[in-house]
């Protein structure tokens, strides 16, 4: 059975620091990884999808990286901003079931 | 776009009442999800659509009831709610529900209490 961890549980930054958000998955057979941003009270909002043969995807600010054979996953966020503060979530996509798997998330405060 | 909509934002209901969450997406998504979220959990995955058909149900108790009536549109019907079952309700699609480029968008979620 798949199992995602995410480390740390939560995190608080001043703002401008470089953050590295860490995720691991028990089962290296996945689709793909997908980065999510949460609000208070809100949806998820799609940061970065890694596909399985991918090795880092980027968007503006944010980086993230995927070791499928060691079970990991990286968001980098270069330059934080009060307005990154969120929960981010990461999910794996399980073959089979097709499935999204996520971590418990890291709760994200920068403070400025 | 990708925008899943959702309607509505809060709803409110009594254990004896039937009620309907609905979801919308134009962005031709052959796939569709409902989760279910906790405060301070992550999403769990109820039900799973696939080309308007029922592909996944993660044993979810008969009370609530997926309907997929076409390609662009999702309701769970409600009826006969415990209060357990207050929670942020998620809908969500994706191109397909196969493949390893498939990103799943969710919509800003219903917020579902039952007294």
């Amino acid at each position: 059975k798949q199992e995602v961890t995410q480390i740390p549980a939560a995190l608080s930054v001043p703002e401008g620091e470089n953050l590295v958000l860490n995720c691991s998955f028990t089962d290296s057979a996945i689709y793909n990884l997908q980065w999510f941003r949460q609000d208070p009270g809100k949806g998820l909002t799609s940061l970065l999808l890694i596909q399985s043969s991918q090795r880092e995807q980027t968007s503006g600010r944010l980086n993230a990286s995927l070791d499928k054979s060691s079970g990991r996953s990286t968001l980098y966020i270069a330059a934080s901003q009060p307005g990154d503060s969120a929960t981010y979530l990461c999910a794996v996509r399980t073959p089979g079931g097709n499935k999204l798997v996520f971590g418990a998330g890291t709760i994200l405060r920068v403070k400025s | 776009d990708t925008e899943v909509t959702q309607t509505p934002k809060h709803l409110v209901m009594g254990m004896t009442n039937k009620k309907s969450l609905k979801c919308e997406q134009h962005m031709g998504h052959r796939a569709m999800y409902w989760y279910k979220q906790k405060a301070k959990k992550p999403p769990e995955l109820m039900f799973v659509y696939s080309y308007e058909k029922l592909s996944i149900n993660e044993s979810v108790p008969s009370r609530f009831s997926p309907e997929c009536p076409n390609s662009s549109l999702l309701n769970l019907h409600l009826h006969a709610l415990q209060p357990e079952d207050s929670a942020l309700y998620l809908c969500a699609s994706s191109q397909v529900l196969e493949g390893t480029g498939n990103t799943i968008y969710f919509g800003e979620g219903s917020w579902l209490t039952v007294v």
